[in-house]
């Protein structure tokens, strides 16, 4: 069965650094990725997703993430972070035709 | 389109007590889900759904019942209501082939 870590449970930053959220994952076959985002007292929303292809895949709001085999890793990154990018944020894994599986979450502050 | 809705937003219960929480979405997805989210735990599967008239356990299934009669709800039961379900309840639906889900606001329910 798949399983998702991600290792910082609470991730302070300030505002204009750059950021790396870690996630890893151990699954035996095929996997595809995603990264939510919570916001306070919201629900989840899709941040962005690998299901095939480019290793590298990038957000509409300036996050990428890498889509690393060898290393079972899929860590999300940011080059310049805002106050708004305040939220939580889950790694989650899905085999083929399985619900997903989602990490504990990383909580970011940015800090003005 | 409205997406996923949840009702209640808010309830709380006194032990014993039952309730029913209601789960729509408009979107017309074959997939439907129930998770649980506590603090520190990230989001935890209750039950899901592939499709109407379907239903089938997650990881964490104990003291909750579900029914998709129609496809476009997902009723999530408790029958007795325990203090260890005190929790936020989120309802999700997604497409096969897609894997990505799409989630509703939250229930937040308190069992005193």
């Amino acid at each position: 069965a798949q399983s998702v870590t991600q290792l910082d449970s609470q991730v302070p930053v300030f505002e204009e650094a750059p950021v790396e959220l870690r996630c890893n994952y151990s699954s035996s076959v095929s996997v595809y990725l995603f990264w939510y985002v919570q916001y306070p007292n919201q629900g989840l929303q899709l941040l962005l997703k690998y299901l095939s292809g480019s290793t590298l895949v990038e957000s509409i709001n300036g996050f990428e993430a890498e889509f690393n085999k060898s290393q079972t890793s899929f860590h999300l990154r940011k080059p310049s972070v805002h106050i708004s990018d305040t939220a939580e944020y889950f790694c989650a894994v899905s085999e083929r035709n399985t619900p997903l599986v989602f990490g504990k979450g990383t909580r970011l502050s940015v800090i003005a | 389109n409205a997406g996923v809705t949840q009702t209640p937003k808010f309830r709380v219960l006194k032990t014993g007590q039952s309730m029913t929480l209601l789960c729509a979405q408009d979107m017309n997805h074959e997939y439907m889900y129930w998770y649980r989210q506590d603090p520190g735990m990230g989001l935890r599967l209750i039950h899901y759904s592939v499709g109407e008239g379907t239903t089938a356990k997650g990881e964490v299934p104990d003291g909750y019942n579900v029914s998709r009669l129609k496809k476009q709800n997902f009723l999530l039961g408790l029958e007795s209501a325990a203090p260890s379900q005190t929790s936020v309840y989120f309802c999700a639906s997604g497409r096969p082939l897609l894997y990505e889900q799409y989630f509703g606001p939250g229930t937040r329910l308190t069992v005193t």
